[in-house]
């Protein structure tokens, strides 16, 4: 069984350009969701995916935006990129989309934005 | 609204000592489910637990053990026999029942750090 994967692993951006980051979910998983986890914080959630169409959004302004694939992979796409944005940026992959089901994550992309 | 606080934000022992780390949530939910999860220096998360509202019962998974009290709102995580490859920083988070979507909060996370 594969798990869930992301690439890439490092990135290093300048303020104002557009980023694109990608993640694999774990075989026979539906849904997932992105989470941003700045230095020493907890990760925060920006948005989950099912069925190709975003179900559910966290505090994140519309700059934030992603996508579902029909195999269920996904991306995370960020515009105008600001200083507060460097962060590891966590995909998380669950079963199905109900509100108990645990989410397994990859390894994150650590996007430095200078 | 929602809000797991781990107030311990670093704890230090030594190999084979016990350590709790505490977890306390909010939530207006009758409907709920709570997480353990641990992240070593690699980055990724690791799933360690899961506990819905409805199930108080205490589990214990090898030298791991949970206690859930909603009385207290807490759900603590003991390692029992603490090893140097348990060093990482645990996060527990919490996940409300009626969203439609599994949105989790995650507490600012504990770092445990056992030495030799």
């Amino acid at each position: 069984e594969t798990g869930v994967t992301q690439s890439p692993t490092h990135l290093i951006k300048t303020r104002g350009q557009q980023v694109t980051l990608r993640c694999s979910s774990q075989s026979g998983h539906n849904t997932v969701s992105w989470y941003q986890q700045a230095l020493g914080q907890g990760p925060q959630f920006i948005f989950q995916y099912y069925r190709e169409e975003e179900n559910g959004r966290g505090n994140f302004p519309p700059r934030f935006s992603g996508l579902q694939f029909p195999n269920y992979s996904s991306e995370l796409n960020v515009n105008a990129l600001e200083l507060d944005d460097s962060a590891l940026y966590l995909c998380a992959s669950s079963l199905a989309v109900g509100t108990g089901y645990e989410q397994y994550f990859g390894p994150g992309t650590r996007l430095t934005v200078t | 609204a929602q809000k797991v606080t781990q107030a311990q934000t670093e704890i230090s022992v030594v190999e084979k000592e016990d350590v709790t780390l505490d977890c306390v949530y909010e939530t207006r939910d009758t409907t709920y489910y709570l997480f353990w999860y641990k992240q070593p220096p690699s980055g990724e998360l690791v799933f360690l637990i899961r506990r819905n509202s409805f199930d108080e019962q205490n589990e214990i998974s090898g030298r791991y053990s949970w206690n859930f009290q909603k009385s207290t709102s807490s759900f603590n995580f003991t390692i029992t026999a603490s090893q140097v490859v348990d060093s990482a920083v645990y996060f527990c988070a919490l996940s409300e029942g009626n969203t439609g979507f599994q949105k989790l909060v995650f507490g600012t996370g504990t770092r445990l750090l056992v030495s030799p």
